[in-house]
């Protein structure tokens, strides 16, 4: 069946330094791909999505591009702020039903 | 923005009883969805809908049972509750396509004592 992994649990960085979050994919078809974030005690909303035609997503200051070659879709920031502190999931879907699979998320945690 | 509203957003019910977990979407979505969500598990499916009157099991929908008796409503059951079933619960809802945004509720923090 489909999976997504997530290697990092928690990571930690000062605000300013860059950051990437890892995520890998297993699917029998050609999935999308969704990076959903959640700050404390709220919902799980959308961040970014991958495109039908290769455009890499931005939003926020975070973007990440669609591998299909190694089945990644790592999340990357150049410059993080306190505010991205937050739980990440990376999610994929295919089909008409749109089911998400995620992964188990990272924690990202902005220090000044 | 869409509107997912799950209702009560905290509930401490007692093993072997019954729990009914309720969320109302005002978007007109077909498609509506019941997570839980566990560290070290993510968000896992328990049931989703592709519309009024369907249910479908998820991928971990043993223990629970869902409802969608309208558009707008969706309901996640607990017969008997466990205390495994203490969890955080998020109900969403989204489009029929693949590459279309699924909208979440605050979610249900539900504890089985």
């Amino acid at each position: 069946g489909d999976s997504v992994t997530q290697t990092e649990g928690l990571v930690t960085l000062t605000e300013g330094l860059p950051v990437m979050l890892n995520c890998t994919y297993q699917s029998t078809y050609s999935p999308f791909l969704f990076w959903y974030v959640q700050h404390l005690n709220e919902a799980p909303k959308l961040l970014l999505k991958s495109f039908t035609d290769n455009k890499r997503p931005e939003h926020q200051g975070f973007h990440a591009t669609l591998h299909k070659s190694s089945s990644s879709f790592h999340l990357q920031k150049s410059s993080a702020q306190l505010s991205d502190s937050a739980l990440y999931y990376c999610a994929l879907s295919e089909g008409a039903g749109n089911k998400l699979t995620f992964g188990i998320g990272t924690r990202v945690l902005v220090r000044p | 923005e869409a509107a997912v509203t799950q209702s009560p957003r905290n509930k401490v019910a007692v093993t072997g009883g019954k729990v009914t977990l309720s969320c109302n979407q005002t978007n007109n979505h077909n498609n509506m969805y019941w997570y839980r969500q566990d560290t070290g598990h993510g968000l896992r499916l328990i049931h989703y809908s592709y519309g009024a009157g369907s249910t479908e099991k998820g991928d971990i929908p043993d223990g629970y049972k869902a409802s969608r008796p309208s558009q707008e409503n969706f309901s996640l059951i607990l017969e008997l509750a466990t205390p495994s079933q203490t969890s955080v619960y998020f109900c969403a809802s989204g489009g029929t396509g693949a590459n279309t945004e699924v909208f979440f509720g605050k979610g249900t923090r539900l504890t089985v004592v």
